[in-house]
Formats: structure tokens, C-alpha cells, sequence
């Protein structure tokens, strides 16, 4: 099946600062999304990007289809964009795998 | 729409013990999601369904295991005897497949402890 890395694991802001996250996946696909889960675990559906580019307030997202490989910035980070960020793919069959998660955590 | 609705938010059994976890999707939404989600694994898709009938049913771990969708608007995931390896969140998600905007929404999950 298809495959989902992102990167990096692990990242430690202070507030105000800017963030690139990275999602890599193994074959083509027809879907992608990204996800903030919180620290109280709700995960909160930020964008559907298959291609492309778009932008909701500080954030935004790239997708490079062709190079297989989607971007997530977040700029002027706040202590609440703290939590976990997931990439998930659909290569056509329509069940979402979601990557392992990169884990943010913004300082005040 | 009031989101995906799961039910219970949490729930604490003795191990043998069945489970039953609910989900009512967003109205007008045509696929349905299981995962569960632990530290150890990740998020794990257990089942999708699309227009109630189950498409990919890979992901569930074994014959303990069990879903339905007996309508558009309700789904169970039964476990049946429980174990303590099925301790772990279990989220419900729903979407619009076939439509370019087919964003899947998360409900509020199921933490699930087997003692």
C-alpha cells in the first residue's frame, strides 16, 4: 500500500516564529488532507489539497503532486497551534493513511 | 450540522466483556470511517463504508472485530470478547466521496480501556 512519511517528528517554536512541515507519500494520489489534532485529541481538518496551493489565515499549504510531496507552513505561531499535524492520502480507493504525525509544540 | 456525534466518549470494561461504539455521521455525507488510534500504531483505519456498504474491511484486526451500517445516519463498531491490547482511542469520520471537496471530518473519539 501506499506509504506516508513526514518530518521532522519533532519541532519547538517560540511563539512568532515560522514552521515548514513536510509530507512525503509513495504513489500518486487523488486526495490529501492535513490535520491538527489538539492536546485534548480532537483532530481538526485544516486542509483538502491534492495540488496546489492555499492559504486559511497563518497557514497554508503546497501540494506537489507530480514530485509527490505535500508542505504545510504555519507562520506567527500561537501557543494553540501546539499539538500533532498530520498528512493523510487516498491513492483512488478512498481509505485515508494517514503519516506518523509531526509533534509542534509553540512556547509563549 | 452538529459534526460527527460518537458515543460513548469514554467507556471502561472488564476484559471479555462486549463493546459497542456508535457514530452518527455528518448528514448527507456518503462514506464513513473507523480508526483507532494509539501511541504505539498510530492512527489505523479499521473499515470505511461508502453509501452503507462496507468497501475495505483490511484494517480490522480480527474476528472479535465487527461493523455496521444499517443506515446513513448510524454506524457500530462491536468488539466482542474485549481484550486490554484494545485499549485506545476510536475515532468516527465522515465525507462527501466523489466530490472534489471530499474532506473527511473527525468526531470527537471513544477512549476505550479494557482492564
Amino acid at each position: 500500500g501506499i506509504q506516508v512519511e513526514q518530518s521532522p517528528p519533532d519541532l519547538i517554536l517560540q511563539e512568532g516564529a515560522n514552521s515548514t512541515l513536510r509530507c512525503n507519500f509513495s504513489d500518486s494520489v487523488n486526495n490529501l488532507q492535513w490535520f491538527h489534532q489538539n492536546p485534548w485529541g480532537q483532530l481538526i481538518n485544516l486542509f483538502y489539497i491534492p495540488s496546489g496551493t492555499k492559504q486559511n489565515g497563518r497557514l497554508s499549504a503546497t501540494t506537489v503532486a507530480t514530485e509527490r510531496y505535500s508542505l504545510l507552513y504555519i507562520s506567527s505561531s500561537q501557543t494553540t497551534d501546539s499539538g500533532v499535524y498530520f498528512c493523510a492520502v487516498d491513492n483512488y480507493g478512498q481509505n485515508f493513511v494517514f503519516g506518523p504525525g509531526t509533534r509542534l509544540s509553540v512556547l509563549p | 450540522d452538529a459534526g460527527v456525534i460518537q458515543s460513548p466518549r469514554h467507556e471502561v470494561t472488564e476484559m471479555g466483556q462486549e463493546v459497542t461504539l456508535r457514530c452518527k455521521p455528518i448528514s448527507g455525507h456518503n462514506s464513513l470511517f473507523w480508526y483507532r488510534q494509539t501511541m504505539m500504531r498510530g492512527l489505523e483505519l479499521l473499515i470505511y463504508f461508502n453509501n452503507n456498504v462496507p468497501i475495505d474491511d483490511s484494517g480490522m484486526p480480527e474476528d472479535r472485530f465487527s461493523a455496521k451500517m444499517p443506515n446513513a445516519s448510524f454506524s457500530t463498531l462491536k468488539i466482542q470478547p474485549s481484550e486490554p491490547r484494545d485499549s485506545a482511542v476510536y475515532f468516527c469520520a465522515s465525507s462527501l466521496a466523489g466530490t472534489q471537496g471530499a474532506r473527511a471530518f473527525f468526531g470527537q473519539g471513544t477512549r476505550l480501556t479494557v482492564v
